[in-house]
């Protein structure tokens, strides 16, 4: 595997589902992100971690939960999510926090 | 609040028109603009960063220039292939980073 890796790609859940995204780094970066992807509407940057330690967490509701156990993976749980959650979402990672930043194939989620 | 503007919205060519896009932002001490192209269904692809106003940076068809309140995208006799969204993102100095909503590039042979 090189890259960003994400899985799964697709992820059709319901509003009381409990899942998790999977994000893994093949690129010895110590900076990872997560980003949500709407239609017409620009990257919103939601977490970042930085050599594992939480920066920042861009006022996501408390459904959306992040995880970095290591420098090469990150997670997001995703709890009791509303049907406006729908969208992309996109992980990347960088070499430090100024780099720029390589982005995996996303996950489309759905709730129905 | 740093903001991010691209135009135009969306971009139909000609295979060989070349055109420009168009990146405009206020940002609050810029570090670097970034440049990437996002085809349907994946992840956006990094193409360039810029530092400072005057730098230019050059890949195949594609050459990105800076000013000191935006940056251009060229694109030189592009091919069918270029057909994309291309996405401008700027970082201040706090180290966030801000995107544009993008232009969606489509090139017809």
């Amino acid at each position: 595997e090189t890259g960003v890796t994400q899985t799964p790609r697709h992820l059709v859940m319901g509003m009381t589902n409990k899942k998790s995204l999977k994000c893994e780094q093949h690129l010895g970066h110590n900076a990872m992100y997560w980003y949500k992807q709407s239609a017409k509407k620009p990257l919103e940057l939601m977490f970042v971690y930085n050599f594992k330690e939480q920066t920042e967490n861009n006022s996501v509701p408390s459904r959306f939960s992040p995880e970095c156990p290591n420098s090469s993976h990150l997670f997001l749980h995703l709890h009791t999510l509303q049907p406006e959650d729908s969208a992309l979402y996109l992980c990347a990672s960088s070499q430090e926090a100024d780099y720029e930043q390589y982005f995996g194939p996303g996950t489309r989620l759905t709730v129905t | 609040e740093d903001q991010v503007t691209q135009s135009p919205e969306a971009l139909r060519l000609q295979e060989g028109e070349s055109s420009s896009l168009n990146c405009s932002y206020t940002v609050s001490g810029l570090r670097g603009l970034f440049w990437y192209r996002q085809d349907p269904g994946k992840g956006p692809e990094f193409l360039f960063t810029l530092y400072s106003a005057g730098e230019e940076k050059e890949k195949e068809r594609l050459k990105a220039t800076l000013t000191k309140k935006e940056s251009f995208l060229h694109i030189t006799a592009p091919k069918p292939e270029d057909s994309a969204t291309y996405l401008c993102a700027v970082q201040a100095n706090d180290y966030k980073l801000s995107f544009g909503a993008g232009t969606t590039v489509t090139v017809r042979a």
